[in-house]
């Protein structure tokens, strides 16, 4: 069956950066995209970014651009989020998420919690 | 404005019907993009519940369903069951944003 499992909780201080990992399994890695969404505590779903199944090509949410770089390795098919100059509005859960081009996020990761505090 | 609004909350009594609207604008739902459901529970990641404004994935129950008119989407539930309390999130593509937007999410309470 599809997984997605994500890397562990993160505590980095502001300023810092972080790089969260995706492993999927269960599918052919690179016949799917992945998106990455986050979500602060009590709010919204926010959708940051994401990397094509086919060509690898990236896009990212204009508020994230220029701080976030998603990428892959198909040859462990996982994916990575990272994210830089982390300031306390970026703690949150981040999601990674399978999508056939641009349908559905129809498998989800268990989600990865990042603290940013001094 | 590229945002999908949701009513923050929604409560019914076991059985009974709740519809959880989504309202968009030109730019998301009112230019023909589909609209997604998911249902998140406490502490958990959300599931897809209703995929391109009306179908159902394997698994999900029938009561279940989803309709889309015009800049607006809804998802009915029909026979609410205790196992429903959960957070409710509409998601459309953004053609200003370039982008998939969330909607602010909708609390089911089972009363």
């Amino acid at each position: 069956q599809v997984q997605l499992v994500q890397s562990g909780a993160e505590l980095k201080t502001p300023g810092a950066s972080v790089k969260v990992s995706c492993k999927a399994t269960g599918y052919t890695f690179d016949s799917k995209s992945i998106h990455w969404v986050r979500q602060a505590p009590g709010q919204r779903l926010e959708w940051v970014g994401w990397i094509h199944g086919g060509n690898g090509d990236t896009k990212y949410s204009h508020k994230f651009q220029g701080r976030v770089t998603i990428a892959r390795d198909t040859s462990a098919t996982t994916s990575y989020l990272e994210l830089s100059s982390l300031r306390s509005e970026d703690t949150a859960f981040y999601y990674c998420a399978r999508a056939a081009g641009t349908g559905p996020f129809d498998s989800w990761g268990q989600g990865t919690l990042v603290t940013v505090s001094s | 404005q590229s945002v999908l609004t949701q009513t923050p909350s929604v409560s019914g009594a076991r059985g009974q019907r709740v519809t959880i609207s989504c309202t968009g604008s030109r730019s998301n739902i009112g230019a023909g993009y589909d609209v997604h459901w998911y249902q998140q529970l406490p502490g958990t990641a959300p599931k897809l519940v209703i995929y391109g404004n009306t179908d159902r994935p394997s698994g999900v129950p029938d009561r279940f369903s989803g309709s889309k008119s015009g800049t607006s989407a809804s998802l009915a539930i029909t026979g609410l069951q205790v196992e429903d309390e959960a957070e409710y999130y509409c998601q459309s593509y953004d053609n200003i944003l370039s982008g998939w937007l969330f909607g602010g999410g909708t609390k089911v309470t089972v009363l």
